[in-house]
């Protein structure tokens, strides 16, 4: 079966700081993965994707994901947070089956 | 991206009644259409997962004959809340999608219900 393991539920960092979120996976075939976001009072958004191909995915604000098979990992970066990425952020994960699962969530909080 | 309309936003209830929500795809037909329970920091549940015109397929433990999930149409599927308790409290939340495993899934705004 699926699952999506995030071992931070907090990471709290200064601005202009480095931030990496984890995110570890189980899946027994092909998997696709997901990065979506939460933002104060918003429903979630997709932030990015990993479907097949290049590893490395990045989104228009400035955060990438490295899919890592040998490692089941799919951890997301930014080199330099903003205070307005402050939100909670939700790795799944798809591709056993037609659910998408989730983690648990990442509550990022970026301080000034 | 492609809107998914969740109605309503909130809602109370007293307990023993029943909630009907209702999840639509604005501009996009959608094949399949989750529904999900998140609770206070936590994840989002995956309680069901639905394709139109077809019986809705649960996770285990949750119980079909309390939820109620209707998918009668590419564009809506509803989540009824059966015999509401106070612990049936919580914010679902439903998403759509498009194509196959590998498309996006839109996300409705949520639903907050509180059974009193």
């Amino acid at each position: 079966a699926q699952s999506v393991t995030q071992l931070d539920s907090q990471v709290p960092v200064f601005e202009e700081a480095p931030v990496e979120l984890r995110c570890n996976y189980s899946s027994s075939v092909s998997v696709y993965l997901f990065w979506y976001v939460q933002y104060p009072n918003q429903g979630l958004q997709l932030l990015l994707k990993y479907l097949s191909g290049s590893t490395l995915v990045e989104s228009i604000n400035g955060f990438e994901a490295e899919f890592n098979k040998s490692q089941t990992s799919f951890h997301l970066r930014k080199p330099s947070v903003h205070i307005s990425d402050t939100a909670e952020y939700f790795c799944a994960v798809s591709g056993d089956t037609d659910k998408l699962i989730f983690g648990t969530g990442t509550r990022l909080q970026v301080f000034p | 991206g492609a809107v998914v309309s969740q109605h309503p936003s909130r809602v109370i209830c007293k307990s023993g009644t029943s909630v009907k929500i209702e999840c639509r795809s604005l501009d996009f037909q959608a094949t399949t259409m989750f529904w999900y329970r998140q609770f206070p920091k936590k994840s989002l549940m995956l309680m069901a997962t639905s394709n139109e015109g077809s019986k809705a397929t649960y996770e285990q433990g949750v119980e079909k004959d309390k939820f109620l999930i209707n998918h009668a149409s590419l564009t809506l599927s509803t989540l009824t809340v059966t015999s509401a308790h106070p612990e049936d409290s919580s914010f679902y939340i439903c998403s759509a999608r498009q194509g196959p495993l590998n498309t996006e899934a839109f996300f409705g705004q949520g639903t907050r219900l509180t059974v009193v």
